[in-house]
C-alpha cells in the first residue's frame, strides 16, 4: 500500500543551522501540508501546498520557513536559521482531491535544536 | 480560548468496554477530521465529517453541526485502540486550515 516516507526520522542541528526536512508524498497525490508537534502539544498546521505553490500557512510559517516540490516526486521544508523553539516533530501529509479531504500522513521527522 | 476542546484528556478502561471520545468546537467549520496518532508518534486519518455519522468497523463518528459536537466511539475496545485520539477542525473563517484538538490518550487494559 502506497505510503508518505519521511527522512530523515531524526535530525539534530545546532542553533542557527539550516535544516531541510524531505517528504516524499503518494505518487497520485495532489495537495501536500506540513504540520508541527512540540513535544507534549497539540500538531500545528504549518503551510499547504498545491499546483506548486502555497496555498495556506499559518503564523507559525514566517520567514525562516519555505517549501519547495523541486522535483516532483519530494516535497521539503526548509528551516534557514534554527532556534531552540523550533524543535518538534514534523508531519508531512499528502492528499489525493479536494483540499483537506482525507490525508495521509508521514511517519515524522523529529528535529532537535540544541 | 482553544477554538477545538476534547474530552476527556485521559481514559483508562477494560478491554471489550464502549469508547466514547468527545471534541466541541467553537468556530464555523466545513469539516472535522478524527485522528489517532500511535506511541510511536505516526498518525492516521480515521474519518473525515461534514455531516451525520460515518462507521468503519469498531469506530462510529458522529458530528451535530448545530451543536458544534462530534463523537468518536469504539465499541468492543482492545488494547490495540491505545492511542492519542485527535480532533481537527477545517475552519472556515479567513484562511483555510485545520485546527487540532489536545488529543485524548486512550489506555485500554487487557
Amino acid at each position: 500500500e502506497p505510503e508518505v516516507t519521511q527522512t530523515p526520522s531524526h535530525q539534530v542541528t545546532q542553533m542557527g543551522q539550516e535544516v531541510i526536512l524531505r517528504c516524499v508524498p503518494i505518487s497520485n497525490h495532489l495537495y501536500f501540508y506540513w504540520y508541527r508537534q512540540i513535544l507534549g502539544q497539540k500538531v500545528e498546521f504549518l503551510v499547504s501546498f498545491y499546483n506548486n505553490e502555497i496555498s495556506e500557512k499559518s503564523e507559525i510559517f514566517d520567514d525562516q520557513f519555505s517549501v519547495e516540490r523541486p522535483d516532483g516526486s519530494n516535497f521539503t521544508l526548509k528551516i534557514r536559521s534554527t532556534k531552540l523553539e523550533d524543535s518538534a516533530m514534523y508531519f508531512c501529509a499528502s492528499g489525493r482531491d479536494r483540499a483537506y479531504n482525507e490525508q495521509f500522513f508521514g511517519p515524522g521527522t523529529r528535529l532537535t535544536v540544541l | 480560548k482553544n477554538e477545538v476542546e476534547q474530552s476527556p484528556q485521559n481514559l483508562t478502561a477494560q478491554e471489550g468496554e464502549f469508547i466514547t471520545i468527545n471534541c466541541s468546537y467553537s468556530v464555523g467549520i466545513s469539516a472535522l477530521h478524527w485522528l489517532q496518532q500511535h506511541p510511536g508518534g505516526g498518525i492516521v486519518s480515521l474519518f473525515m465529517l461534514s455531516s451525520g455519522k460515518k462507521k468503519h468497523g469498531r469506530l462510529i463518528a458522529t458530528i451535530n453541526i448545530q451543536e458544534k459536537h462530534s463523537s468518536l466511539h469504539i465499541t468492543a475496545s482492545h488494547p490495540r485502540d491505545s492511542a492519542v485520539y485527535i480532533c481537527a477542525v477545517l475552519i472556515i473563517q479567513g484562511a483555510q486550515k485545520l485546527v487540532f484538538g489536545q488529543g485524548t490518550r486512550l489506555t485500554i487494559n487487557p
